[in-house]
This record gives C-alpha cells, sequence and structure tokens, in this order.
C-alpha cells in the first residue's frame, strides 16, 4: 500500500484556536480519505478527496489535496472541545485498492 | 439503521489459546474488511472480502491468521496460538461496494496474557 507521514504527531490548542494536520506522501495517489476517531472509539470517515488541487469544507473543517496528488491537509478554524480526538489520512483506490493505509495520525487536544 | 457490530468488545485470553471475533456487517454491504490498531498507531488493514471470498488477504501477518465470510454477511476472524504481541483493537468495517466509503464498527479489544 501507500506510505504516508503525517504532521504532526500531538497538537494542543486553547479553544478557538485553529488547527491544522498535514498528511504527505512520496508518491502521487490515486484518492485520499480523512477520518475521525474519538478517545476510545473508532474511526468515523469525514471526506474523500480525489482531484488534484482539491478543497472541500465541512463548516469548520477544510480539507485540501495537493496539486500534485501527494499531500493533503486538514484545517479546522476556531477549535472546539468537540473536536479532540485523532486525525487520520488514509491513502485509497490506485495500488491501495480496496484497502485503507492509515497515517500515524494527529493527536488533537482542546483546552477550554 | 443498525451500524457494523462486533462481538465481543473486549475478549482476554491466555497465550497460545484460540480467538474468534464475529463482525455484523451493515445490512446490504458486499465488501468487509478487517484492521488491527495497536494503542497510539493508525488501524492496519488485514483482509478485505468482496461477498464470500477474500479480495486481499495481503494484510495477515502470519499463518495463524484466518477470516471466513461463508455467506457474504456475517464474517469471523480466527487467530490460532494466540500470543502476547496480537494485542490490539480488531475494527471491521463494511461499505455497499469496494471502493465505497467504509463504516468501521465499535472494534473487539483483544488482550492475550
Amino acid at each position: 500500500g501507500q506510505q504516508v507521514m503525517q504532521i504532526p504527531q500531538y497538537q494542543h490548542v486553547q479553544e478557538g484556536e485553529d488547527f491544522t494536520t498535514y498528511c504527505n506522501s512520496s508518491t502521487t495517489l490515486s484518492n485520499i480519505q480523512w477520518y475521525k476517531q474519538r478517545p476510545g472509539g473508532h474511526p468515523v470517515f469525514l471526506i474523500q478527496l480525489v482531484k488534484s488541487g482539491e478543497v472541500k469544507k465541512q463548516k469548520r473543517l477544510t480539507f485540501q489535496f495537493g496539486e500534485a496528488k501527494k499531500n493533503s491537509s486538514l484545517h479546522i478554524t476556531a477549535t472546539q472541545t468537540t473536536d479532540v480526538g485523532t486525525y487520520f489520512c488514509a491513502p485509497f483506490g490506485g495500488t491501495s485498492y480496496g484497502k485503507l493505509t492509515f497515517g500515524q495520525g494527529t493527536i488533537l487536544t482542546v483546552h477550554p | 439503521g443498525a451500524g457494523v457490530s462486533q462481538t465481543p468488545s473486549n475478549k482476554v485470553t491466555e497465550k497460545g489459546k484460540y480467538v474468534e471475533l464475529r463482525c455484523d456487517p451493515i445490512s446490504g454491504h458486499t465488501a468487509l474488511y478487517w484492521y488491527r490498531q495497536s494503542l497510539g498507531q493508525g488501524p492496519e488493514f488485514l483482509i478485505y472480502f468482496q461477498g464470500t471470498g477474500a479480495a486481499d488477504d495481503s494484510g495477515l501477518p502470519n499463518d495463524r491468521f484466518f477470516a471466513v465470510r461463508p455467506e457474504g454477511s456475517v464474517s469471523t476472524l480466527k487467530i490460532q496460538r494466540t500470543e502476547r504481541g496480537d494485542s490490539a483493537v480488531y475494527l471491521c468495517a463494511s461499505s455497499p461496494y469496494v471502493e465505497g466509503t467504509q463504516y468501521f464498527g465499535p472494534g473487539t479489544r483483544l488482550t492475550v496474557l
């Protein structure tokens, strides 16, 4: 499968601050998906990005897929305590057909 | 509707024992996936089924691990001669078709003493 590296590994923010996590690959990705896992929970699908340079928004969340399809980012504006959890990117499709290859994740904590 | 369910939610066993972990996918989902998640890591792919057949089992770590889905619905992950290193959360996911959105179950936490 396609390997990705996520940075940072941990991020601590004050409520109301912004947060960004990055997902980088050395190879071109077919698609990429983002998941959120709350503490003690299971991964929950957030979004899939397919096109080069694609930008998608979900309320305070903005997802981007790089022009070269080798990197992606998730940006959260004005974090809330409900945003706490681990955010994973996962290449999908292409050589990863049928299976998700998760990054290590970014653990976000939000201090009220 | 009902999501993916997994039983048991927790399983504690002794080294060398055999265990079975069960997954009930969302009704009508043809694709079913097994992942394993160790503490502090992302889920790691094990195997996926399209219908009754294992389409890709490249993630199974060795021949102690085996999974079946005889009727194209419920799946069982079987681990023989368990080792302490098998301790992890085993996640099951299903999707309506192979490249569709995967919906995860709550997982089975396996502890091998």
